[in-house]
């Protein structure tokens, strides 16, 4: 996992409540990427951020905001719009934006819970 | 948009025999990871391989491509039960730093 910690391990919410996972990476990484994983599924991408002060849309973003005003930090909200939040939510980053061939990094994973 | 599709779904073997899992995806790829996921973990990559390339090792892994048939194949010889876990495969459809596209996983269980 190294150089990329997310906090909390737990989350647990009531239904309605946004919810903000943490993700901070130390590895001087331009890009950082927020993965969803449901049991038995592969990773679908929320949002991703090449740069400081930009994003993109992945491919599951609605009822889901991000920012990223420093380079090291990610921070995803998970609004109450987002129909079903329960899940292991994945952060990772990687070397530059035009880094073809650069591996993603991950962090350890946040477990979140809405009931 | 699920590009990979990983098979065998869930694999068991004993210790000592050679695990290998295959992964199919749709479009063209600039290069294709495998990544190990430990239960309730992150993931760890383990290779990559370029789309230029056929084959690749790194210690006890070989990994194929085959953009023909638009397939990879990771084998890991001589698996130790700690090999136990899910291996994902990843493409990334371009150079210009787009987010990798995962399939669903094999989960491989290695027992002593």
């Amino acid at each position: 996992d190294g150089g990329i910690t997310q906090s909390p391990k737990y989350l647990f919410r009531k239904e309605g409540q946004n919810v903000t996972l943490s993700c901070e990476q130390n590895l001087n990484h331009d890009a950082m990427y927020w993965y969803r994983q449901d049991p038995g599924q592969g990773l679908r991408l929320i949002y991703y951020s090449q740069i400081v002060n930009d994003f993109q849309k992945g491919d599951i973003a609605e009822g889901y905001s991000v920012s990223r005003e420093k380079k090291e930090s990610f921070p995803l909200t998970v609004t109450s719009a987002q129909k079903n939040p329960t899940a292991f939510y994945l952060c990772a980053s990687k070397g530059t934006p035009a880094g073809e061939n650069y591996e993603q990094y991950f962090g350890p994973g946040t477990r979140l819970t809405v009931t | 948009s699920q590009q990979g599709e990983e098979d065998p779904q869930a694999l068991s073997i004993q210790e000592g025999e050679n695990a290998t899992m295959n992964c199919s995806y749709k479009t063209s790829i600039n290069n294709l990871q495998w990544y190990r996921q430990n239960s309730g973990r992150g993931l760890v990559h383990l290779i990559l391989i370029r789309s230029n390339e056929r084959e690749k090792h790194s210690g006890r892994l070989r990994v194929t491509l085959d953009t023909s048939k638009k397939s990879s194949s990771l084998l890991i010889t001589a698996s130790r039960a700690a090999d136990t876990a899910s291996y994902f495969c990843a493409t990334a459809l371009t150079r210009a730093g787009t987010a990798l596209i995962f399939g669903k996983g094999t989960t491989l269980s290695v027992s002593s």
